[in-house]
């Protein structure tokens, strides 16, 4: 049972133009979800999170929105450039643990 | 500050062999873990730490085991390698302290053969 899913494996977009990647859940008891980036052998490198208690949270060109209602998650990349190319990873921390659940990864290319 | 660091970047194990698997961080996190990812999945948790001398399974601890003597130090035991354990393995680290936003801090990764 995975309790977090990233549907779309991959995604390409022009370099200047929003990216949008996609995260869903099923666990409420999640209160922490969090955004990796990972390039080819290297470790996943965290990049941006948002409590269960707010709607939006904002740092520089990347903006991560949580619909909890709808147990829906997006991140946004604006404007999107070529050193965005790279693997995001959706994580999920559980409340009252020292757990975090992972999707299995959007494969982001920008195009020049 | 080199965060968190791993050795070996690269194994090969025959079926059966034995290895450890060291991570060090350098941040003074209490909270440490091990995962493995393997093609087209997400990280899975293998074991964890909540403080030096305290260990937890996670999702997947069978073939694994760890020891955590130092706040430093969370080294993965792989006994009897078997074919199923070929993976990438990470290490991270993490605060939760107060303010934290709960992000863990990686290691480079050790890719892990098993043949």
């Amino acid at each position: 049972d995975q309790q977090v899913k990233q549907n779309s494996p991959s995604l390409s977009v022009q370099e200047g133009r929003i990216s949008i990647l996609n995260c869903d859940y099923t666990n409420s008891m999640f209160d922490y979800f969090l955004w990796y980036k990972k390039y080819p052998a290297e470790g996943p490198t965290f990049l941006i999170s948002i409590s269960s208690i707010k709607d939006k949270n904002e740092d520089g060109r990347f903006t991560v929105f949580l619909n909890k209602s709808a147990k829906h998650l997006s991140l946004h990349i604006v404007p999107s450039q070529p050193g965005d190319s790279a693997v995001y990873f959706c994580a999920a921390h559980t409340a009252g643990t020292y757990k975090y659940i992972f999707g299995t990864g959007t494969r982001l290319k920008v195009l020049a | 500050n080199a965060g968190v660091t791993q050795t070996p970047k690269f194994r090969i194990l025959k079926i059966g062999q034995s290895m450890t698997l060291q991570c060090t961080q350098d941040m003074n996190h209490n909270y440490m873990y091990w995962y493995r990812q393997d093609p087209g999945m997400g990280l899975k948790l293998i074991y964890y730490s909540v403080g030096a001398g305290i260990t937890d399974k996670g999702e997947v601890p069978n073939g694994y085991n760890v020891s955590r003597s130092t706040t430093e130090d969370f080294p993965l035991r792989l006994e009897l390698a078997a074919p199923s354990q070929t993976s990438v393995y990470f290490c991270a680290s993490s605060s939760h302290s107060g303010g934290s936003s709960y992000e863990q801090y990686f290691g480079p990764g050790t890719r892990l053969t098993v043949t």
